[in-house]
């Protein structure tokens, strides 16, 4: 069955602090990997997304995900979190890079301690 | 370039009622895809409508329904609301083929009291 795993439902981190966020998935076929934030009464902005290529790669906002087949995981990382960064963060996985069918994890919400 | 708009942001119905969301996909976006987010059941495709064509559907009931007009605009109804319906409904359009991004709306909030 076609699943995506976050295994921590919230987070907190200090401002200034590295960020390293968990998604390990399930999937048939090779997938599209993503990962969206969605900041409260808000939609989903695509951070950063996987298809083939470089395993490492670079989003926005100073995110980077590494994606390692052998674990199936594709984790979210950051340096350096800043207070704007507290949101909820989902990983996803698709056969499309498009909106279609889009398999969602249940997010971690993270937050930013001063 | 103004991003999806999803209308009314809010909205609020009785059981057994129905109600029509409404969703203006980015200019040029002919790919339309719509999710319900809940806390119990998290982010789960509904369907996606493609040259007004329903295109992909995912596992919801028959009360959950949608249509895509010529201009891209979709619209999804949901007859005989019931109180599990009650949740954030995202809309998400997309360029199709390769290598797209999928931009969401900010969503209509439903509650069914």
């Amino acid at each position: 069955a076609q699943s995506v795993t976050q295994p921590d439902i919230h987070i907190t981190v200090s401002e200034g602090a590295s960020l390293e966020l968990r998604c390990n998935y399930s999937y048939g076929a090779t997938p599209y990997l993503f990962w969206y934030v969605q900041s409260p009464g808000q939609g989903l902005q695509l951070l950063l997304k996987y298809f083939s290529g470089d395993t490492l790669v670079q989003g926005i906002k100073g995110f980077e995900a590494e994606f390692k087949r052998s674990q199936s995981s594709f984790n979210l990382r950051k340096p350096s979190v800043h207070w704007s960064d507290a949101a909820e963060y989902f990983c996803a996985v698709a056969q499309y890079s498009s909106a279609s069918k889009i398999i969602f994890g249940s997010g971690t919400r993270l937050s930013i301690r001063p | 370039k103004a991003g999806v708009t999803q209308t009314p942001r809010y909205l609020i119905k009785t059981r057994g009622q129905q109600v029509t969301l409404s969703c203006s996909p980015i200019s040029g976006h002919r790919s339309v895809s719509w999710y319900q987010q809940t806390p119990g059941q998290g982010l789960q495709f509904l369907f996606e409508y493609f040259s007004e064509t329903q295109r992909n559907k995912g596992n919801f009931p028959g009360r959950f329904s949608g249509r895509q007009f010529s201009n891209s605009r979709s619209e999804m109804n949901v007859s005989t609301l019931e109180l599990g319906d009650s949740a954030l409904y995202l809309c998400a359009s997309s360029l199709d083929g390769e290598n797209t991004e999928a931009f969401f709306g900010q969503g209509t909030r439903l509650t069914v009291v």
